[in-house]
C-alpha cells in the first residue's frame, strides 16, 4: 500500500550540479503534479502531468524539467541547481476525471550550497 | 498572481474551543476546493472537499462551508484538539478550464493550545 513515493528524501548539492527527483504511484492516477514549499510561500507548482504523455507548466517553472516516463512515473529534474533552488520538493497524483483529493509523497529536502 | 489566498499565517486556539482558518480564491472558474494538513517533515494529507455546487461539506469535527458569491471558504474544527496543530492548506481546481492543475494557498499553522 505505498501510495506515492519519492526518492531520495534528502539531498544535498553544489551549485551547478545536475539531479532527478524521483516520483512514482501505484494506485493508477491519470495526474501527477510536483510543487515545492517555501516557508511563507506554501505549495507551488512546477510542473503537472495530466495524464500520460502531457506535461504543463505551474506557477514556478524555471530551473526544471520534468518527465512523465509511463503512467506509475514522474521524475523532476534539475540541470544546474542553484541556492534558490533549497526547498522541500512534494510529488502528487489524482485521478483527472473527477473531483477527487491528490495524495503527496513525503517530500524530498533538497539544499543547494 | 496569487489565485488561492490564505491571509492568516497562523492561529492560536484553546483546546475545546472552535478554530476557523479561511482561504480567499480569486478564480471564478475553480469547482472544486480542498483542506489538506501537515504534520512537519510529512507530506500534506486530504482532510474535507467541497464541490461548488455546495455550500457546506461536514466529516465529524471538521466542516468547510464555501461562499462562491464571495469568492471565500472556511474550515471549522470542533472541538479543537492539541493533535489538530499543523499547517492547513487550502487548494481549489478548475475541471474544464485547467485541467487537473491544482492550485495552493500560502498555509495556515493553527496551534492547540491545551
Amino acid at each position: 500500500n505505498a501510495g506515492v513515493t519519492q526518492t531520495p528524501k534528502f539531498q544535498v548539492l553544489k551549485t551547478g550540479q545536475s539531479m532527478t527527483l524521483q516520483c512514482a504511484q501505484d494506485m493508477n492516477h491519470n495526474s501527477m503534479y510536483w510543487y515545492r514549499q517555501d516557508p511563507g510561500m506554501g505549495l507551488r507548482l512546477i510542473y503537472y502531468s495530466a495524464s500520460e504523455g502531457t506535461t504543463d507548466k505551474g506557477e514556478v517553472p524555471n530551473g526544471y524539467n520534468v518527465s512523465r516516463l509511463n503512467k506509475r512515473e514522474f521524475s523532476l529534474r534539475l540541470e544546474s541547481a542553484a541556492p534558490s533552488q533549497t526547498s522541500v520538493y512534494f510529488c502528487a497524483s489524482r485521478y483527472r476525471s473527477m473531483n477527487t483529493e491528490a495524495f503527496f509523497g513525503q517530500g524530498t529536502r533538497l539544499t543547494v550550497v | 498572481d496569487q489565485q488561492v489566498k490564505q491571509n492568516s499565517p497562523s492561529l492560536s486556539v484553546q483546546e475545546g474551543r472552535i478554530s476557523i482558518l479561511n482561504c480567499d480564491y480569486t478564480n471564478s472558474m475553480f469547482d472544486y476546493f480542498l483542506w489538506y494538513k501537515k504534520y512537519p517533515a510529512e507530506g500534506p494529507t486530504f482532510l474535507i472537499s467541497i464541490s461548488s455546487i455546495k455550500d457546506k461539506n461536514e466529516d465529524g469535527r471538521f466542516t468547510v462551508f464555501l461562499n462562491k458569491s464571495a469568492k471565500h471558504l472556511s474550515l471549522h474544527i470542533v472541538p479543537s484538539q492539541p493533535g489538530d496543530s499543523a499547517v492547513y492548506f487550502c487548494a481549489a481546481s478548475a475541471r474544464e478550464t485547467s485541467g487537473s492543475r491544482l492550485t495552493f494557498g500560502e498555509g495556515t499553522q493553527l496551534t492547540v493550545n491545551p
